[in-house]
């Protein structure tokens, strides 16, 4: 159980173009949802926190006109680069938390955007 | 603001040796610690989730401990073999939201 899926695992975009990446909870139902960056040999940093039908909150630093965050359902949520720069160029992963448990979450299987 | 801490970046051991990873928090107000496996361009794997009320946690070679108090918790490896060979990340929920913090990872090298 709770498996949450990650599409694409990677991509490649031309410059100036937008990519969206999608995050399914496969086995549960989640009102949160997170969204990481990953740079080479460096942690995990949180861009921001969707929940379900309301606005994403996103953290300090993170443009939110340029990483779009769409929590429509209870098990999808969406990010979508738009205008991808080759400094986009990284591995986003999400996490998704079930309904009801407040202190754990689960991981895709991220996604290699390559900005070219 | 909380911040991870993972000392050495890397390690490097011969199999079937035992062997301790650090973590350290400086914010002790924390819901869960939790381990993860990363492999090279891959995503991460849950390896064991310890709740604040707890002191360890145990799975086949695998066992964390965690200090709340002095903001440390340990993940030890029995017997380490080649195949354990990755990053493995500390985090922890913190804060408003429950939001997880990582640390930047001991990338560890088990040697044939």
């Amino acid at each position: 159980g709770a498996v949450v899926s990650q599409h694409p695992s990677w991509v490649i975009c031309k410059s100036g173009t937008s990519v969206k990446i999608e995050c399914r909870s496969l086995d549960f139902q989640a009102t949160t949802m997170f969204w990481y960056r990953q740079f080479p040999k460096q942690s995990l940093m949180l861009m921001a926190t969707s929940n379900e039908g309301s606005k994403a909150t996103y953290e300090q630093g993170v443009e939110k006109d340029k990483f779009l965050i769409n929590h429509a359902s209870l098990t999808l949520s969406t990010l979508t680069v738009t205008s991808a720069h080759p400094e986009d160029s990284s591995f986003y992963i999400c996490s998704a938390r079930p309904l009801g448990m407040d202190t754990e979450a689960f991981f895709g299987q991220g996604t290699r955007l390559t900005v070219v | 603001k909380q911040e991870v801490t993972q000392i050495p970046a890397a390690l490097s051991v011969p199999e079937g040796e035992n062997l301790v990873l650090n973590c350290s928090f400086t914010d002790s107000a924390i819901y869960n610690l939790q381990w993860f496996r990363q492999d090279p361009g891959k995503g991460l794997t849950s390896l064991l989730l310890i709740q604040s009320s707890q002191r360890e946690q145990t799975s086949g070679r695998l066992n964390a401990s965690l200090d709340k108090s002095s903001g440390r918790s340990t993940l030890y490896i029995a017997a380490s073999q080649p195949g354990d060979s990755a990053t493995y990340l500390c985090a922890v929920y913190s804060g408003a939201n429950s939001k997880l913090t990582f640390g930047k990872g001991i990338t560890l090298s088990v040697r044939p």
